[in-house]
C-alpha cells in the first residue's frame, strides 16, 4: 500500500484477554517501530526492528508484551493478559533506514475494560 | 538512554501570537526531526535538521538546530488555529542502532 496500515483501528477488550495488533509497513522499508501513546502525550518507544538484525526490545514494559516481524514486512504486537494500564494508542511506523524519516500509521486505539 | 525533553509541555495562545517550542538533550544527535500530530492521526514529519547551527523555514515555521547538535527549537510566527496539534521532536540514537527516539511532546492550542 501507499502508507503504513494498522489494524484494527479500534479494539476494546476485557481485562485478562490477549490482543494482537497488526502493522503493514511501507513496502521496502527496512526499519519498523512500535510506540505507545497515552492521551495527548509523547511517544513511548516499545520495540524496533531493523532489517535482519535482532530487534531492540528495550522499551517493552513487561514480559506480557511481545512483537514479531515476519519476512521483514508485516509486524504483530501481542499483549497477553491485558491490564487497564495497557489502554493507549499503539502506533507503528516504518522508515527506509535507521534514523531516517518515519512514516506512521493511524494507530490502534486499545481500550481494556 | 538518550532523552529529548520538550518545553513547554502545554501551550495555549491566541491567534496571531508568536511562540517557541524547545527540544533539549544532553546527548549529541546527528540530526533532529520535527513532527506534528493531529487528533486521531499519526505524527507527520515537518522538517529534518542535520547541520549544527542550521536554520530552516517552512512558511511561518522556523526550525533551528543548536551549534552543538544537542538541542533544537521551533518558532511559529503569527499562529493560526490550523497550527493546533502535538509537536514532537525526534532523533536517531547513535550507538543504539540509530533507532528513532521521540521527545516528550508539546501540545499547542491556538484559539480565535
Amino acid at each position: 500500500g501507499a502508507g503504513v496500515s494498522q489494524s484494527p483501528s479500534n479494539k476494546v477488550t476485557e481485562k485478562g484477554k490477549d490482543v494482537e495488533l497488526r502493522c503493514d509497513p511501507i513496502s521496502g522499508h527496512t526499519a519498523l517501530y512500535w510506540y505507545r501513546q497515552s492521551l495527548g502525550q509523547g511517544l513511548e518507544f516499545l520495540i524496533y526492528f531493523q532489517g535482519n538484525s535482532a530487534p531492540d526490545k528495550s522499551g517493552l514494559p513487561s514480559d506480557r508484551f511481545s512483537a514479531e516481524r515476519t519476512g521483514g514486512s508485516v509486524s504483530t504486537l501481542t499483549i497477553q493478559r491485558t491490564q487497564q494500564e495497557d489502554s493507549a494508542v499503539y502506533l507503528c511506523a516504518s522508515s527506509s533506514g535507521a534514523g531516517t524519516e518515519a512514516f506512521f500509521g493511524q494507530g490502534t486505539r486499545l481500550t481494556v475494560v | 538512554t538518550q532523552l529529548l525533553e520538550q518545553s513547554p509541555q502545554f501551550l495555549s495562545i491566541q491567534e496571531g501570537e508568536n511562540l517557541t517550542v524547545y527540544c533539549n538533550s544532553s546527548s549529541v544527535f546527528s540530526s533532529l526531526q520535527w513532527y506534528r500530530q493531529e487528533p486521531g492521526e499519526g505524527p507527520v514529519l515537518l522538517v529534518t535538521v542535520v547541520t549544527g547551527g542550521e536554520v530552516k523555514k517552512l512558511k511561518r515555521l522556523t526550525f533551528q538546530f543548536g551549534d552543538a547538535r544537542k538541542d533544537s527549537s521551533l518558532h511559529i510566527t503569527a499562529a493560526q488555529p490550523g497550527d493546533t496539534g502535538l509537536y514532537l521532536c525526534a532523533g536517531p540514537i547513535t550507538g543504539g542502532g540509530n533507532k528513532l527516539t521521540f521527545g516528550t511532546g508539546t501540545q499547542l492550542k491556538v484559539e480565535l
